[in-house]
């Protein structure tokens, strides 16, 4: 079975201009949670969509926006970028957005450089 | 407030060596789960386990072993004989029932030498 999917692999933008990161769970999975990781640190919590809505927001400006499709699939948006958002953004997927157990599996993740 | 502690920056070992990661995390719940990945260069992140709050049965995975005390609000992995495949990156994470996101620590980098 595929894993969870992302594109592009690797991106450079200048400042000021917008990304789109693209996201594919793996089939079956409803929920899927993007990740901001920066250089040395460990991933930090942007966005949490489950069936279409969302469910989750962590400590991030409103440049950062997302949404997910009928088919789970997720887009994540950037929009005036700077410098600080170099950095790999994930993608994760699960089969529930419930605060119980259930493992998120990551994707490769996007490599975002911004100049 | 969710707070996940890996003070232990980098470690390096020669292969063969057994190797204990550290992971201390602080929450207000009482039902809560903790989590382990491993990053490899290329990365991606692996799951390698999930324990519950209300479970402090420790576990062995072949070479992998993980040690949740509660009392002392840790998880600590330890890597027995270890590889140079196990180089890597491995974060501690924590979700409770009532986040949807999981809070990371800042990692451990774990180089084996051959």
């Amino acid at each position: 079975d595929a894993g969870v999917t992302q594109s592009p692999t690797h991106l450079i933008k200048t400042r000021g201009q917008q990304v789109t990161l693209r996201c594919s769970p793996i089939s079956g999975h409803k929920s899927v949670s993007w990740y901001q990781q920066v250089l040395g640190q460990g991933p930090q919590f942007i966005f949490q969509y489950y069936e279409k809505e969302e469910r989750g927001r962590g400590n991030f400006p409103d440049r950062f926006s997302a949404r997910q499709f009928p088919n789970y699939s997720s887009e994540l948006n950037v929009n005036a970028l700077l410098l600080g958002d170099s950095a790999l953004y994930l993608c994760a997927s699960s089969l529930s957005r419930s605060g119980g157990p259930d493992e998120q599996f990551f994707g490769p993740g996007t490599r975002l450089t911004v100049l | 407030a969710q707070k996940v502690t890996q003070a232990q920056t980098e470690i390096s070992v020669v292969e063969k060596e057994d190797v204990t990661l550290d992971c201390v995390y602080e929450t207000r719940d009482t039902t809560y789960y903790l989590f382990w990945y491993k990053q490899p260069p290329s990365g991606e992140l692996v799951f390698l386990i999930r324990r519950n709050s209300f479970d402090e049965q420790n576990e062995i995975s072949g070479r992998y072993s993980w040690n949740f005390q509660k009392s002392t609000s840790s998880f600590n992995f330890t890597i027995t004989a270890s590889q140079v495949v196990d180089s890597a990156v491995y974060f501690c994470a924590l979700r409770d029932t009532g986040r949807r996101a999981l809070t990371f620590g800042s990692g451990t980098r774990l180089q084996v030498q051959p």
